[in-house]
């Protein structure tokens, strides 16, 4: 079954740093681009950016531009998303989302993760 | 960045009967060289990622029943949902990949009647 597998929920305190991850399986990972998504509590959808495993090619949204970083590890079919300085704001529910065509950004998003929730707080 | 302004906010439709869900564009999603509309419709429920219902506008993805059906060019597009299944409980959001940032619209919140 082609999946995405996300990493556990996190407790972090602001200003701590903070990696998680997204696992495919059973596809080829490195030709689909692989896009982030924030839901915010009570709150909608959130484009944060996307991947191309292939050549770690990122495109950020403009309101996320420097607040986050993406990458991946394609030997372990993995992305990664992460903040050096977390804020009480990064608290949310972080999807990662694999894009429908292979090798372009077209088709909407056809995989998603479970989703890792983020809480950040003192 | 590209606009998309989705209506109603939230919905009641009884059982059986149609939803239709708007969302209207800043700007055209209509790539003229290949006439295909850049957009998709996904459907929220509590707990669960969202899933993908269509794209290019009107194309159904597999396995999504034929009640749901999308329709629309340019800068207005339209979701129906016909013969409401109790299922179908959810928040609808529409998403562009015409332009970065592919921006999603604030999403509607479909209950029953």
């Amino acid at each position: 079954e082609v999946q995405l597998v996300q990493s556990a929920a996190e407790v972090k305190e602001p200003g701590e740093s903070l990696k998680i991850s997204c696992r495919g399986s059973e596809y080829s990972f490195t030709i689909y681009w692989i896009g982030w998504v924030r839901q915010m509590p009570g709150k909608g959808l959130e484009w944060l950016g996307i991947i191309y495993p292939g050549d770690s090619d990122t495109r950020y949204s403009p309101s996320f531009q420097g607040q986050v970083a993406m990458s991946v590890d394609k030997s372990i079919n993995t992305a990664y998303l992460q903040w050096s300085s977390l804020k009480a704001s990064d608290t949310a529910m972080y999807y990662c989302a694999r894009h429908k065509d292979s090798r372009n950004q077209y088709g909407g998003f056809d995989i998603w993760g479970q989703g890792t929730m983020v809480t950040v707080s003192s | 960045d590209i606009v998309l302004t989705q209506s109603p906010d939230s919905l009641a439709v009884s059982l059986g009967e149609r939803a239709t869900i708007n969302c209207k564009s800043s700007q055209t999603l209509l790539y003229s060289s290949n006439s295909k509309n850049y957009l998709t419709w996904y459907q929220h429920k509590p707990g669960q990622p969202p899933k993908l219902l269509i794209y290019w506008a009107s194309a159904r993805e597999s396995g999504v029943p034929d009640r749901f059906s999308g329709s629309g060019s340019g800068t207005d597009f339209t979701l129906t949902i016909t013969s409401l299944q109790a299922e179908d409980v959810a928040i609808y959001y529409c998403q562009q990949y015409y332009s970065h940032p592919y921006t999603f619209g604030q999403g509607t919140k479909l209950e029953i009647k």
